[in-house]
């Protein structure tokens, strides 16, 4: 059975960068697509982005410029860079895996939420 | 505003039916694959469907999915309580070039 564990910081400032990152256990990094997903308080789930071991990353058009993902193989992680974050950043972030084929997200992490706030 | 465009609420009794629609377009849930998502209260979502009507193992028969056209449908039989949850439908879609999830369906198990 898959799991996934997100780690970072639960507390970023305004303008500053978000960073988290994926734990992996019961698969590897090196196969299928890795995601992130968030949630803002009260809302719907909006995806980030979402990366294979590859490197080949594709990311929300709406997010594009400020995000970064990228995967370790040697830790079993990958990881998500957001810079520039606002009070609209503030969100539970989800890491999850695709299934084969990458049209669903199968296994899906606990979530952590990150607060933008000086 | 999503661009798969769920009912906010719905509700029935136990052991009844309940239906869930998500409508979209032909960028998105016309021409791709709609899996839906089971969110209970304070936790992470769930699969409930893929690939418009298959489900994963575990999950049981009482949830169903289909697609037509631009529209897909979640249906759930034999309502429990422990149901109650957000409903999520979700897709590629085409335009936006990105993954793109539903407003969300709060189903309320009376």
């Amino acid at each position: 059975q898959v799991q996934l564990q997100e780690s970072g910081p639960g507390l970023v400032k305004p303008a500053e960068t978000l960073s988290l990152t994926c734990t992996v256990s019961g698969g590897s990094v090196n196969t299928y697509y890795w995601t992130w997903i968030r949630q803002p308080p009260g809302k719907r789930l909006e995806w980030i982005g979402s990366i294979n071991y590859s490197g080949g990353a594709k990311y929300n058009p709406s997010l594009k410029s400020r995000v970064t993902m990228s995967i370790d193989m040697s830790e079993n992680q990958f990881s998500l860079k957001l810079n520039s974050v606002t009070a609209a950043d503030t969100a539970v972030y989800y890491c999850a895996r695709f299934g084969e084929g990458a049209s669903y997200v199968e296994y899906w992490g606990q979530g952590t939420l990150v607060t933008v706030s000086s | 505003q999503s661009v798969l465009t769920q009912p906010p609420s719905v509700s029935a009794a136990p052991g009844q039916k309940v239906t869930i629609s998500c409508s979209g377009s032909s960028s998105n849930i016309g021409n791709n694959y709609v899996s839906w998502y089971q969110q209970l209260p304070g936790t992470a979502p769930q699969l409930l469907i893929y690939e418009n009507y298959k489900r994963p193992s575990g999950i049981p028969d009482r949830f169903s999915g289909s697609k037509s056209g631009t529209s897909a449908t979640l249906g759930i039989t034999g309502l429990q309580t422990g149901d109650e949850a957000d409903y999520y439908c979700s897709t590629w879609d085409s335009s936006l070039s990105g993954r793109v999830f539903g407003g969300g369906t709060k189903l309320t198990v009376l």
